[in-house]
């Protein structure tokens, strides 16, 4: 069975500090692996993405996430937040499944970001 | 623009109601899915179906149904609203290939008194 935590709930931040955000996988299985963020009152926007090759995954608004398969985590990062990036944060697992040959993400519980001035 | 729209953005039913929340994609996506978001609990998949007239439960499909009657419409059914089922819900279209992201609609939040 594929699982994701997300080990910190809510990150506190102020504006133009660094920022971490932690997730970590279970598959037995080669994975796929996702970030999205949710703005308040909006859908989920993907961030980027991991499918193979290079660990380092660069995505939109100046993130990035690195895989890494030993320790099983996919953490987030961005060196300076701005107050725009507040926001709920996701991380999600990719399996494929026999019906359809579909692939189906399963999501860790989020992560808020809360960047203050 | 390509767009996964619910027609509802607030939904307030009665407990014992039957409700329909609809969902229509734009993008001829053969994969859709109705996700729960409630707050420390992320998403969580209630139903997905793969193709019209298919469909496969999720982790928590008890208390609900769907219907996939077109390929862009995607409906979730709640037979008989209840009180915990107040929750934000989210609709997602993407194609069965390696990579390929999701795309949500903006959700409805329900709230069953």
């Amino acid at each position: 069975a594929q699982s994701v935590t997300q080990l910190d709930s809510q990150v506190p931040v102020f504006e133009e500090a660094p920022v971490e955000l932690r997730c970590n996988y279970s598959s037995s299985v080669s994975v796929y692996l996702f970030w999205y963020v949710q703005y308040p009152n909006q859908g989920l926007q993907l961030l980027l993405k991991y499918l193979s090759g290079s660990t380092l995954v660069k995505g939109i608004n100046g993130f990035e996430a690195e895989f890494n398969k030993s320790q099983t985590s996919f953490h987030l990062r961005k060196p300076s937040v701005h107050i725009s990036d507040t926001a709920e944060y996701f991380c999600a697992v990719i399996k494929q499944i026999a019906s359809g040959g579909s692939y189906i993400p399963t999501f860790g519980r989020g992560t808020s970001l809360i960047v203050h001035p | 623009d390509v767009k996964v729209t619910q027609s509802s953005r607030y939904l307030v039913k009665r407990t014992g109601e039957k409700v329909f929340l609809e969902c229509v994609q734009d993008m001829d996506h053969e994969n859709m899915f109705w996700y729960r978001q409630d707050p420390g609990l992320g998403l969580r998949l209630i139903y997905f179906s793969y193709d019209v007239k298919m469909k496969e439960k999720g982790d928590i499909p008890e208390g609900y149904s769907v219907s996939r009657e077109k390929k862009e419409r995607f409906s979730l059914i709640l037979e008989s609203a209840s009180t915990n089922q107040t929750s934000m819900y989210l609709c997602a279209s993407s194609r069965p290939i390696q990579g390929y992201g999701y795309t949500f609609g903006s959700g409805t939040r329900l709230t069953v008194v």
